[in-house]
C-alpha cells in the first residue's frame, strides 16, 4: 500500500513569508508525527497527533509554528514569518495506533528560507 | 529527556566487510527503531525492536533492555548500504509523557567498491 506522502518536496521561501507543508500518513494510521532535520543532525520532535486531537505539541520551537489535523488524517504544519533557522527538512510519520507502535516516515520537505 | 548515544559516529568499510553499530539510551523504552537514511533524505525502516533479536537478510539487530543497548549488524556489506544509520527510541511510561521518538545522532557508513 502506499506510504507517507508530503507536500511539497522543496519550498524556497523568502524571510518573513509564511508556508504551509501537508502530510498524508497511511490509510487508517491513528497517529501522527511531525519532525524536523536540521544539516547533519537526527530527526528532532515537533508534536504529536492521535487522530484529530494534539497530544504533545512541547516540540514546537515557537509560536510562529502552528499543526492541525481536522479530521484525524491529513495534517499540516504552517510556519509564520519564517526565518532562516526554519531551514530543514520537515518530516511526517505516522503509526497504527500508539506512539509505541512502529512509526513510518515520508521523504519530508526540504525548506529553505533565503 | 532520554539520551540516544549512537557509535561510532562514522565508518568506512570495503565491500564484503561486516560490521556492528551500536545504540546506548539512558531510560528504559517501549519503542526503539533502527532506520537507515538513503541519499535522497528517506528513511527507511530496518527494524522495530524494543527488546530481543531480530534479523532481515544481510542485517540483524538485537536490543537488552536491561542493559540499555542495542545493535545493529550488517553482514556482506554493499556500496548501496552507504548512508546514515539512526537508532531511535520512545521513552516508556504513558502514552503522552512520552510520544516522541529520540534519535541519536547517527552512524555515517560508507561502503566502498
Amino acid at each position: 500500500g502506499a506510504g507517507v506522502s508530503q507536500s511539497p518536496r522543496y519550498k524556497v521561501a523568502k524571510r518573513g513569508q509564511d508556508v504551509a507543508l501537508r502530510c498524508d500518513p497511511i490509510s487508517g494510521h491513528v497517529s501522527l508525527f511531525w519532525y524536523q532535520q536540521a544539516l547533519g543532525q537526527g530527526p528532532e520532535f515537533l508534536t504529536y497527533f492521535q487522530n484529530e486531537a494534539q497530544l504533545d505539541k512541547s516540540g514546537l520551537p515557537s509560536d510562529r509554528f502552528f499543526a492541525e489535523r481536522p479530521e484525524g488524517s491529513v495534517s499540516t504544519l504552517k510556519i509564520q514569518r519564517t526565518q532562516q533557522e526554519d531551514s530543514a527538512v520537515y518530516l511526517c510519520a505516522s503509526s497504527l495506533v500508539l506512539a509505541s507502535y512502529e512509526q513510518y516516515f515520508g521523504p519530508g520537505t526540504r525548506l529553505t528560507v533565503t | 529527556g532520554i539520551q540516544v548515544e549512537q557509535s561510532p559516529p562514522d565508518l568506512i568499510l570495503q565491500e564484503g566487510a561486516n560490521s556492528t553499530l551500536r545504540c546506548n539510551f539512558s531510560d528504559s523504552v517501549n519503542n526503539l527503531q533502527w532506520f537507515h537514511q538513503n541519499p535522497w533524505g528517506q528513511l527507511i525502516n530496518l527494524f522495530y525492536i524494543p527488546s530481543g533479536t531480530k534479523q532481515n537478510g544481510r542485517l540483524s539487530a538485537t536490543t537488552v533492555a536491561t542493559e540499555r543497548y542495542s545493535l545493529l549488524y550488517i553482514s556482506s556489506s554493499q556500496t548501496t548500504d552507504s548512508g546514515v544509520y539512526f537508532c531511535a527510541v520512545k521513552k516508556g511510561g504513558r502514552e503522552t509523557s512520552g510520544s516522541r521518538l529520540t534519535f541519536g545522532e547517527g552512524t555515517q557508513l560508507t561502503v566502498n567498491p
